[in-house]
Parts: structure tokens; sequence; C-alpha cells
């Protein structure tokens, strides 16, 4: 049991943004949210990570709900190496996974 | 700095036959988790230790499978006798800490296919 819920699939044009959506109404208040990435035959790899505030690293943006029962990953222009599993856990319950969003990129 | 380090790559073995997996974590690290990811699905986490200590093993088949980390270091994951559906991509990962302040690392992950 993941406790997160995210679309199996989405697409996006390159160089567009893409907003990845996930939800956590089970959130308790000090519950990280964080974003893993999967490319290809590699393993996941850390994308970004937030508890309250919005947070922006070279990767991406996190927004968080005021309510902290959603929360979307932002990449801001997506490129085809973007093309890949995203997956957003609460690393404080369990580092348990879902099945993630598939994000195709279309040139 | 080195990352996870995981060996062998690809294994094929046949079905009833044992294996492990061996796992080398970033230094430092006292978090070490051990996932199986089936073909399509998300990883599903086996065990969980801090240190040499298991804090999740809820999800790990016992009667067929298990893990150490002697030392608190590297760790071994084994499968005897091994099934046709643990045909799998066995992936390990470290944390300087568990919980959700840091993030983990991934290593490649080894290959099994049970024929």
């Amino acid at each position: 049991d993941a406790k997160t819920t995210q679309p199996n699939s989405m697409e996006s044009n390159e160089e567009e943004p893409v907003h990845l959506p996930c939800n956590h109404s089970t959130i308790s208040g000090t519950d990280y949210i964080h974003w893993y990435r999967q490319l290809p035959s590699q393993g996941p790899e850390y994308v970004i990570h937030g508890l309250t505030s919005n947070v922006n690293n070279r990767m991406a943006s996190l927004a968080i709900a005021e309510d902290r029962k959603s929360s979307t990953l932002i990449l801001h222009r997506a490129t085809l190496r973007d093309a890949a599993v995203y997956y957003c856990i609460r690393p404080n319950n369990d580092m348990r996974f879902g099945a993630g969003t598939r994000l195709t990129v279309k040139p | 700095e080195a990352g996870v380090a995981q060996s062998p790559r690809y294994k094929i073995i046949e079905k009833r036959q044992s294996v492990a997996f061996w796992c080398n974590p970033i230094s430092g690290h006292a978090t070490l988790y051990w996932y199986q990811q089936i073909l399509g699905q998300g990883p599903k986490l086996l065990i969980q230790f801090q240190n040499n200590g298991v804090v999740d093993d809820s999800q790990l088949p016992k009667d067929r499978f298990s893990a150490e980390r002697l030392k608190g270091v590297d760790s071994t994951l084994k499968i005897q006798p091994a099934k046709l559906e643990d045909s799998a991509v066995y992936l390990c990962a470290s944390s300087p800490l568990g919980g959700g302040g840091t993030e983990a690392f991934f290593g490649q992950g080894t290959r099994l296919t049970v024929v």
C-alpha cells in the first residue's frame, strides 16, 4: 500500500511544461513527499522532495497543496530524456512504491 | 562519490535452484533497502535495514527469501529455492537515514530469470 494515487500515464510534447499530479489524502503533518523517476532499464533516481513549502531544484519543481493532500511535480520544459515512470511516495511511512505515472514525451 | 553497487547484473537459473545477490551501499549510509520489480510494475519493498537491524520485512516471502546485512555495511539477498514467478529485477537502495528527510540512491539492479 503506497498510500499515494497517481494517473497511470500522461503525454506531453517536447519543450512544453508537464504537471504530474499525486494524491496523498491520508498524509500526516510530518510526512515528506518524495518523487523519483525510473528511466528504461535503470534503477529509480531521486527527483525532488518537500514537506510543506514548494521546492525547486535543477531537475524540477514540487508544488504542495496548502492542505498537503496533493502535490504536483512540474517539469518546466519536457525533453525526450524525461520519458520515464514517475513515482510519488511518502517515505516517512515506508519506502513503498505504487505503479507510478508513465510519462511519454512526443517530439 | 561511488554509487550503490550491485552484482551480478544478470543471472539465469533453473527453478528450484538457489541464487544470491550482493549489494554494497554508499559509504556511511545507515539504511538499506531491497526491492523486487516485476516487469511493468513498480518496485516492491522486500526488506529495510537500519544499520544491521531489520526495520521492515513484512513483504519478504520468508519461506524462500532471506537477507542479511552483516556489520551494517553490505548486504546479500538469497532465494532458495527459486520459482518461475521470482523472475524480476532486484534493486538495492541506500539512504543516510530512514524516513523522509533524505533521498535514497538506487543501484542498477540484478535481472533474474528463472527458467
